[in-house]
């Protein structure tokens, strides 16, 4: 069972650079979410989405983007990467419903530089 | 707004010694769901427990225990017999039962168990 799968692991860009962070997950969740750590600090929600085609915007979406067409998959883009987008950055899953509000699963993370 | 604060930033204890983490949250919500998750310094976020509004008994998994007081909207987890594996950053987070569902974090407690 791999669960949720960022890739990748670490990545140094330089300012103005794009790329995008993968997430997958196999566990057939319904919700899925971005969120980046910067340090010494808790998670903040970056971008979330409820199914696939849907997607919303969380606390600090600014310089982001994200798309869900596939309930597998919740990538996440930087446009023009800036230092203040240096962090490590987590993608989560969770399944709702008549149980709701599971653990979220967590990836192991990316950790990001921007230079 | 959901708040969650942890005021403690780092805990130092000596091996075997009994620790207490202090969570204490804030929601106008009456249906939420609270969390407390462990970041060792690999990286990776480990789900510890998840307890509902509805749900104040205290509970017991090994040498962890948590205590879910509404009345004065606390959520502290006691660490037992401490262990050096216990090292790691831990975080409180709280979510609601509706919309997003996403996690609000505390900014963390570091807890450094010395041998």
């Amino acid at each position: 069972n791999a669960g949720v799968t960022q890739t990748p692991k670490f990545r140094i860009l330089k300012i103005g650079q794009s790329m995008t962070l993968q997430c997958a997950q196999d566990m057939n969740h319904n919700y899925m979410y971005w969120y980046r750590q910067d340090p010494g600090m808790g998670l903040k929600l970056i971008y979330y989405s409820v199914g696939a085609g849907i997607t919303d915007k969380g606390e600090v979406p600014n310089g982001y983007n994200v798309s869900r067409s596939t309930t597998e998959d919740f990538p996440l883009r930087l446009e023009l990467a800036a230092p203040s987008q240096t962090s490590v950055y987590f993608c989560a899953s969770s399944r709702t419903g008549t149980d709701s509000n599971q653990p979220q699963h967590f990836g192991d993370g990316t950790r990001l530089s921007i230079l | 707004a959901q708040k969650v604060t942890q005021a403690q930033t780092e805990i130092s204890v000596v091996e075997k010694e009994d620790v207490t983490l202090d969570c204490v949250y804030e929601t106008r919500d009456t249906t939420y769901y609270l969390f407390w998750y462990k970041q060792p310094p690999s990286g990776e976020l480990v789900f510890l427990i998840r307890r509902n509004s509805f749900d104040e008994q205290n509970e017991i998994s090994g040498r962890y225990s948590w205590n879910f007081q509404k009345s004065t909207s606390s959520f502290n987890f006691t660490i037992t017999a401490s262990q050096v594996v216990d090292s790691a950053v831990y975080f409180c987070a709280l979510t609601l039962d509706t919309g997003r569902r996403a996690l609000t974090f505390g900014s963390g407690t570091r807890l450094q168990v010395q041998p």
